[in-house]
């Protein structure tokens, strides 16, 4: 069952513009990661928010949490072509005393030149 | 440098065929887990190990067993490959709950079945 959901499927916008992606998960969670993937690589971490969280920053992303939503976002501000790339948010399920990520179908970014 | 390493970046399987895929981790990481990408669907979670020898069902464990039998490898095995399990397989490991908890992944092998 995918718990993270990110909208929209696919962006795509000029260099320079900003990015918003979004993910709406079902269950509490304890945090939220964003991992980010190119073309036909592994998944690399971006940035991880707490539940008690509700912004973090990290260079250039900028990421929000609402639990009362069940809803998180991520913003990439002055957008440059090495942006592209697939974007997910993951988040922890608890299974049998261990925790399974679990993650949504992604956003496929591109960053028109 | 942390590292999680695939055995194989890509590989062609007949049909019928055991397979192994094989992920080890440099981190000392209790929990590993397999996925499979494939497009529209996201990353699905196959199997995961939270200690050696410890294994649990993922979203689709159909068609698939694990191993783990040291606490730097986990290993994914096709039994009898098919054709519908051509797929991008990716591996990630992660620290025990409660340490930092992100998740490192390896490059990805893209297997065909033919």
């Amino acid at each position: 069952s995918q718990q993270g959901e990110e909208d929209p499927q696919a962006l795509s916008i000029q260099e320079g513009e900003n990015a918003t992606m979004n993910c709406s998960y079902k269950t509490s969670i304890n945090n939220l990661q964003w991992y980010r993937q190119n073309s036909g690589r592994g998944l690399v971490h971006l940035i991880l928010i707490r539940s008690n969280e509700r912004e973090k920053h990290s260079g250039r992303l900028r990421v929000t949490l609402d639990t009362s939503k069940k809803s998180s976002s991520l913003l990439i501000t002055a957008s440059r072509a090495a942006d592209t790339a697939s974007y997910f948010c993951a988040t922890d399920q608890a299974i049998q005393g261990a925790q399974k990520l679990v993650f949504g179908q992604g956003t496929r970014l591109t960053i028109n030149p | 440098d942390v590292k999680v390493t695939q055995s194989s970046r890509y590989l062609v399987k007949r049909t019928g065929e055991k397979v192994f895929l094989e992920c080890v981790q440099d981190m000392d990481h209790e929990n590993m887990f397999w996925y499979r990408q494939d497009p529209g669907l996201g990353l699905r979670l196959i199997y995961f190990s939270y200690d050696v020898k410890m294994k649990e069902k993922g979203d689709i464990p159909e068609g698939y067993s694990v191993s783990r039998e040291k606490k730097e490898r986990f290993s994914l095995i096709l039994e009898s490959a098919s054709t519908n399990q051509t797929s991008m397989y990716l591996c990630a490991s992660r620290a025990r709950w409660g340490k930092n908890t992100e998740a490192f992944f390896g490059q990805g092998t893209r297997l065909t079945v033919v």
